[in-house]
């Protein structure tokens, strides 16, 4: 599996927009780039994904740069609630390919 | 219904113990998930099941046995299990060979005494 590279934590204020950054060098032309978070004593939420384009939802936008080798997960304005644990994933879109590997993320600390 | 329920919550056991983990889901995915989580550390894929064929096994200890019975209901049979088994196990599912995102249970706290 091609793997992805976080920093470890992060710090931002309340209320400030997040620039999560991941590097994926590896990547290969199918896979798709996921992003998850975990909250305290809760399972992963699946956060956003995309291919190729920038892609926005109503959690997060996820900018993709134009080699795919490297992407960043943009929270628009931090809360307490988007304290977390944030995971860059890849992930094949081959038949059969349904493995989701987690690396070690980024700990996302929210300054009030 | 968007949810993965997992039960039960919390989980004691002793090693010459058997018991059993149950997730289940009503969202029509056909692919379902499990996970082991140590603390502070990422989840770690277990077992992988495609329309309720066993697809993937992560070389897991044979003394974790998984089951989907049918599409909406996933198991993980323990038995015989030891002390370093303890973890948060994590299931999940999605639509089965699509791109979209997984729905995960929020786990059951497993200790072995």
């Amino acid at each position: 599996d091609a793997k992805t590279t976080q920093p470890n934590s992060m710090e931002s204020n309340e209320e400030e927009p997040v620039h999560l950054p991941c590097n994926h060098s590896t990547i290969s032309g199918t896979d798709y780039i996921h992003w998850y978070r975990q909250l305290p004593s809760q399972g992963p939420e699946y956060v956003i994904h995309g291919l190729t384009s920038n892609v926005n939802n109503r959690m997060a936008s996820l900018a993709i740069a134009e080699d795919r080798k490297s992407s960043t997960l943009i929270l628009h304005r931090a809360t307490l609630r988007d304290a977390a644990v944030y995971y860059c994933i890849l992930k094949g879109s081959n038949f059969g390919n349904e493995k989701l590997t987690f690396g070690t993320g980024t700990r996302l600390t929210i300054i009030p | 219904d968007t949810e993965v329920t997992q039960t039960p919550k919390h989980l004691v056991m002793g090693m010459t113990n058997k018991k059993s983990l149950k997730c289940e889901q009503h969202m029509g995915h056909r692919a379902m998930y499990w996970y082991k989580q140590k603390a502070k550390k990422p989840p770690e894929l277990m077992f992988v099941y495609s329309y309720e064929k066993l697809s993937i096994n992560e070389s897991v200890p044979s003394r974790f046995s998984p089951e989907c019975p049918n599409s909406s209901l996933l198991n993980l049979h323990l038995h015989a299990l030891q002390p370093e088994d303890s973890a948060l196990y994590l299931c999940a599912s999605s639509q089965a060979n699509r791109v979209e995102g997984y729905t995960f249970g929020s786990g059951t706290r497993l200790t072995v005494v």
